[in-house]
């Protein structure tokens, strides 16, 4: 089944911990995303990679770190500088070809207490 | 800076009426605008490119540079068609930008 996966669905974690989540996809798109999405705020962009060993900050980067050493992975730090972390996070990825058409992961729902 | 506003949270239309979301965008360069769906419990996927200007599922959307618009129509709403619709903007520096979406209810 290919298509771009994140895990876990569900991730719980204490204030003060740093935590990963998890993107791969092996639909050999260059581009990957991600998103942070609250109720009533729709998605909001964190960092994206074009390119492997490349990337950039989106709006929302600060309290987030990103890696892309291998192209069909992007996983997601959320370190404890990040202020209100609980949230949907999204990732997508995308052909870097004219139709720049996204492709979306299920989403990791994160929970800090 | 770049923004997408959809207005409306919340859409309830009866099956075979008419739609129209609504979406309005501000960008100082030449935009690419994208509608994408989100059906219960599915992900979400693109329905359609303001580029390549056809129709998915009944649904067309025009871009409109004067009103700085890319309303999202359907001329007979489907029961099929309830599910969360986000517009989104691409940049140059292909970075995307979604608004808040817009929740359809086709009443049957």
């Amino acid at each position: 089944d290919g298509g771009i996966t994140q895990s876990p669905k569900y991730l719980f974690r204490k204030e003060g911990q740093n935590v990963t989540l998890s993107c791969e996809q092996n639909l050999n798109h260059d581009a990957m995303y991600w998103y942070r999405q609250d109720p009533g705020q729709g998605l909001r962009l964190i960092y994206y990679s074009q390119i492997v060993n490349d990337f950039q900050k989106g709006d929302i980067a600060e309290g987030y770190s990103v890696s892309r050493e291998k192209k069909e992975s992007f996983p997601l730090t959320v370190t404890s500088a990040q202020k209100n972390p609980t949230a949907f996070y999204l990732c997508a990825s995308s052909p870097w070809d004219n139709t720049y058409e996204q492709y979306f992961g299920p989403g990791t729902r994160l929970t800090v207490t | 800076a770049q923004r997408v506003t959809q207005p409306e949270k919340l859409l309830s239309v009866f099956k075979g009426a008419p739609v129209e979301l609504k979406c309005n965008y501000s960008y100082s360069g030449s935009p690419e605008l994208f509608w994408y769906v989100q059906y219960s419990r599915q992900r979400l996927q693109l329905l359609l490119r303001h580029i390549s200007r056809e129709s998915i599922k009944g649904f067309t959307a025009d871009l409109n540079k004067g009103e700085t618009s890319f309303h999202l129509k359907k001329p007979f709403a489907q029961e099929e068609d309830s599910a969360m619709y986000y517009c989104a903007l691409r940049n140059t520096g292909n970075q995307f930008y979604f608004g808040t979406g817009t929740s359809l209810t086709v009443i049957p």
